[in-house]
């Protein structure tokens, strides 16, 4: 079963405001990870946060995790048209050896 | 290569075919692994390999379904016997595995459709 669920499933804004999507898990991880995929092909890794840490930043991505309620966020902030894809939280953990990846957040930026 | 290569990008397959996928993974990565991503889907995780270990086919959805990794490079997924179900975007991903965590270069994946 899927251990990320991300929420809302799809988010449109106007080109320059902020975007924030939200993850949940359900077992303990080692660490979560941001993935954005454009016109359903390839993901592109966005950013890795540990289990250790509360906020990371890269560029104009800030990522959040709560160990304590398993859930992570993802903002984007001064969005652009480029923005416009699909995000995917991915967990590490619960004692197998592979990426659970969650079924996305549709995101659509107007210009 | 820089990338993740797979192919072929498009394969159209009359329903009751086998077909073969094929994936070159990053040189001198370990790990490799094989996701079906349907329309307007999450991923879902089919095949883990991870250098000589034994793969972790927990997410194979059948016995149609099997995959080899050869020499530690190049990973073929053999569907046989294609169903309509089984088309899909099929995914291929390689990591080299640093500190324990995984970061997953993808291949731009393989969109199958059964007629």
């Amino acid at each position: 079963s899927q251990q990320g669920e991300e929420d809302p499933q799809a988010l449109s804004i106007q080109e320059g405001e902020n975007a924030t999507m939200n993850c949940s898990y359900k077992t303990s991880i080692n660490n979560l990870q941001w993935y954005r995929q454009n016109s359903g092909r390839g993901l592109v890794h966005l950013i890795l946060i540990r289990s250790n840490e509360r906020e990371k930043h890269s560029g104009r991505l800030r990522v959040t995790l709560d160990t304590s309620k398993k859930s992570s966020s993802l903002l984007i902030t001064a969005s652009r048209a480029a923005d416009t894809a699909s995000y995917f939280c991915a967990t590490d953990g619960g004692g197998n050896n592979r990426l659970a990846f969650g079924k996305g957040n549709q995101v659509v930026v107007i210009p | 290569g820089a990338g993740v290569s797979q192919s072929p990008s498009n394969k159209v397959t009359e329903k009751g075919k086998d077909v073969e996928l094929r994936c070159d993974p990053i040189s001198g990565h370990t790990a490799l692994y094989w996701y079906r991503q349907s329309l307007g889907q999450g991923l879902e995780f089919l095949i883990y390999f991870q250098g000589n270990s034994a793969p972790d086919k927990s997410g194979l959805p059948s016995d149609r379904f099997s995959a080899e990794r050869t020499g530690g490079s190049v990973s073929t997924l053999t569907i046989q016997r294609t169903q309509q179900e089984d088309s899909a975007v099929y995914l291929c991903a390689s990591s080299a595995r640093d500190r324990g965590t995984e970061k997953l270069f993808f291949g731009s994946g393989t969109q199958l459709s059964v007629l």
